[in-house]
């Protein structure tokens, strides 16, 4: 299984750029990377998701290093409403060896005004 | 539906009584995938079906736990003879098929309290 491991939290103040790596070393070539966020009391929605290089969409950017070994969701200007758990989650390809989608522990993300 | 949809959204049990937990995936989703989550806690993998077969079961935490979907749509996660430990959100997700890169799309959980 694609292990991640990412900062089990992170404070930041509105406004600021909030970068949140992961690291997934053992990636297989079929996986996708994908990153949820998790208000208290509600279940994991959809960020972005990417295969490599950059992706990019309305809430957040994703950068990913030629050897995938790694990502970095990147959220601009955050706000106090960006405040929760972020999980990045190795996608494993269908029927492949990557098993089930295992979740790590996520970042617990406080933003302060 | 619109979105996965779960029930009951709580449920207040005595411990050593049986619970069923339900999952009504996105129509035409065929990967279902089942999850607890304790407070404070991250998201615990408990099983996932593709169509009505459920590959790996390893998950479950005991044989107090099953689960079952008919007809690739509904799913029911059963717990017996409960106990305090059982004390979770159960969170059940699905998608287009599984793995591929296909987002998965969460429910917003089953609130299981065990007194």
């Amino acid at each position: 299984l694609a292990k991640t491991t990412q900062p089990i939290s992170m404070d930041s103040y509105e406004g600021q750029e909030v970068n949140i790596t992961c690291s997934h070393n053992n990636i297989a070539t079929n996986d996708y990377i994908t990153w949820y966020q998790q208000f208290p009391s509600q279940g994991p929605r959809f960020i972005i998701q990417g295969y490599k290089t950059k992706v990019t969409n309305e809430v957040a950017s994703l950068f990913i290093p030629a050897d995938r070994k790694s990502s970095t969701l990147s959220l601009p200007r955050v706000s106090l409403s960006d405040t929760a758990v972020y999980y990045c989650l190795v996608v494993g390809y269908y029927g492949g060896s990557q098993g089930n989608l295992i979740f790590g522990k996520g970042t617990k993300l406080s933003v302060k005004p | 539906g619109a979105g996965v949809s779960q029930s009951p959204s709580n449920k207040v049990t005595e411990k050593g009584k049986d619970v069923e937990l339900r999952c009504d995936p996105i129509s035409g989703h065929t990967a279902l995938y089942w999850y607890r989550q304790s407070l404070g806690q991250g998201l615990e993998f408990l099983i996932y079906f593709q169509g009505n077969s459920a590959p790996d079961k390893s998950g479950l935490p005991s044989d107090r736990f099953s689960a079952e979907r008919t007809g690739g749509s509904v799913s029911t996660l059963t717990i017996q003879r409960t106990q305090q430990e059982d004390s979770a959100v159960y969170l059940c997700a699905s998608s287009l098929v599984r793995g591929n890169g296909n987002t998965i799309y969460f429910g917003e959980g089953s609130w299981l309290t065990v007194v």
